[in-house]
């Protein structure tokens, strides 16, 4: 069982939106930055957002995320195929004293 | 541009010694600032942080495999390893080593660089 709760599965549309959410509690959303992550299965794992809103360079503005209170969220506009992936959200948690991840969400854009 | 890649054993046996090793290219292991560190991902689950080791040797691991997971770093061969005593069938995984960034554990900036995962079962 995950620390942090996330929907198993979301599909949408190729040009739609879709919202994946990340629930946890005061001790690691409500604490600390949350960061999400995109992995295709059997690839490196690619860095999303930072500090719950924040883009690394080359990733496109389609993808966003925010928090508030103990429970964040990534959106992503204008769907492709190409964004067919598991989306994992993750933070540090202050009372286990570990970097805690969801149960990630396997996107299928139809 | 920093690359992660993971070496180890395919398949190993119950109650043997997992060892893994994850070679950095493109970045100094000694650089400081960043804290390099093993995460698995269990079939059908979400991600699981196993630990972390900074370029100084100092290490933290996640509570739950305390006492059977050590890590050490080798900044001559840039390069960091991950050992797992007392392996499990639990604990086949795909295993990725990755670069945290952030100033832990006041401030978690993220997991900005990742190994390809090596894929790891223990059966007998």
């Amino acid at each position: 069982q995950s620390v942090l709760t996330q929907p198993p599965s979301m599909s949408a549309a190729p040009g739609q939106k879709v919202t994946i959410s990340c629930s946890g509690s005061s001790s690691n959303i409500g604490k600390n930055s949350v960061s999400w992550y995109q992995h295709v299965p059997g690839t490196a794992p690619k860095l999303l957002i930072y500090d719950n809103h924040k883009r690394p360079s080359g990733i496109p503005d389609r993808f966003s995320g925010s928090k508030s209170g103990t429970s964040a969220t990534l959106d992503i506009t204008g769907l492709q195929t190409g964004d067919e992936a598991d989306y994992h959200c993750g933070t540090w948690d202050t009372s286990l004293s570990a970097v805690v991840f969801g149960g990630g969400t396997k996107l299928t854009v139809l | 541009q920093v690359q992660l890649q993971e070496s180890g054993p395919g398949l190993m046996k119950p109650s043997q010694t997992l060892s893994l090793t994850c070679t950095v290219s493109g970045e100094a292991i000694n650089g400081g600032g960043y804290y390099w560190s093993w995460i698995r991902q269990l079939p059908g689950k979400g991600l699981e942080w196993i630990g972390y080791i900074y370029y100084s040797g100092s290490a933290h691991y996640n509570p739950s495999l305390q006492g059977r997971v050590s890590t050490s770093v080798d900044t001559s061969g840039n390069r960091f390893s991950l050992k797992l005593n007392s392996v499990t069938a639990a604990d086949t995984a795909v295993y990725f080593c990755a670069r945290v960034r952030g100033v832990l554990p006041y401030y978690f900036y993220g997991v900005d660089v990742w190994g390809q995962g090596a894929t790891v079962t223990v059966s007998s």
